[in-house]
């Protein structure tokens, strides 16, 4: 039982090109997140989903979109990557009774040029 | 502003020493979470209190949600180093989105 995973651990790109963070779930939650972290700020959701098929907006969800065609993942994507975006990505799911209850992946380390 | 204020921001202390760090708001909340993350990893929950002055213990660790549920307090006796991470507080904002504090770091010397 892995819980929650992310891929990659780790990534570096250049201003302007583009990439996927791709999180998955065994657990069979119907709420699945995605947070950034930066120093002194916590963590921020950037967007969610209610179930396949569904997402929504968080609190800073500019320059990001995310796509949920399966139950168990959830991709966030970057279309054209800036500085600004160089953070801690984390991805999170909780049952849709307990939301509260969260579970979160390991993260990814991104960093624009 | 932020809806979730934690103090200290940062906390160095000695093995064997006592602590408590504090999450404060002017917002009424159902209910309040702690989670803890260690370097390198994701946040886990480690306690939900729902009660104005409700206290749980889980270990060497004391939580407190004020009477007026505004604020909360985590209390730990005779730290480890084990217990050093970031320490943040969570409520839950209409009713699908968690509202993270920005934690406090604790790091414990041997």
């Amino acid at each position: 039982n892995a819980g929650v995973t992310q891929t990659p651990k780790f990534r570096v790109l250049k201003t302007g090109q583009s990439m996927t963070l791709l999180c998955a779930q065994d657990m069979n939650h119907e709420y699945m997140y995605w947070y950034r972290q930066d120093p002194g700020m916590g963590l921020r959701l950037i967007h969610y989903s209610v179930g396949e098929g569904t997402t929504a907006k968080g609190e800073v969800p500019d320059g990001y979109n995310v796509s949920r065609l399966k139950k168990q993942n959830f991709l966030l994507g970057l279309e054209s990557a800036a500085p600004s975006q160089t953070s801690v990505y984390f991805c999170a799911s909780s049952r849709r009774d307990i939301r509260n209850t969260q579970y979160f992946g390991p993260g990814t380390r991104l960093t624009v040029l | 502003t932020q809806l979730l204020e934690q103090s200290p921001q940062f906390l160095s202390i000695q093995e064997g020493e006592n602590l408590t760090v504090y999450c404060n708001s002017s917002s009424v909340f159902s209910s309040l979470q702690w989670y803890r993350q260690e370097p390198g990893e994701g946040p886990v929950l480690l306690v939900t209190v729902v009660t104005g002055g409700e206290v749980k213990k889980l270990k060497r660790l004391t939580f407190q949600f004020g009477d007026a549920r505004k604020d909360s307090s985590l209390h730990i006796t005779a730290a480890q180093p084990g217990d050093t991470g970031l320490y943040l507080c969570a409520v839950m904002e209409y009713g699908n989105k968690l509202v993270f504090g920005a934690g406090t770091i604790l790091r414990v010397k041997s």
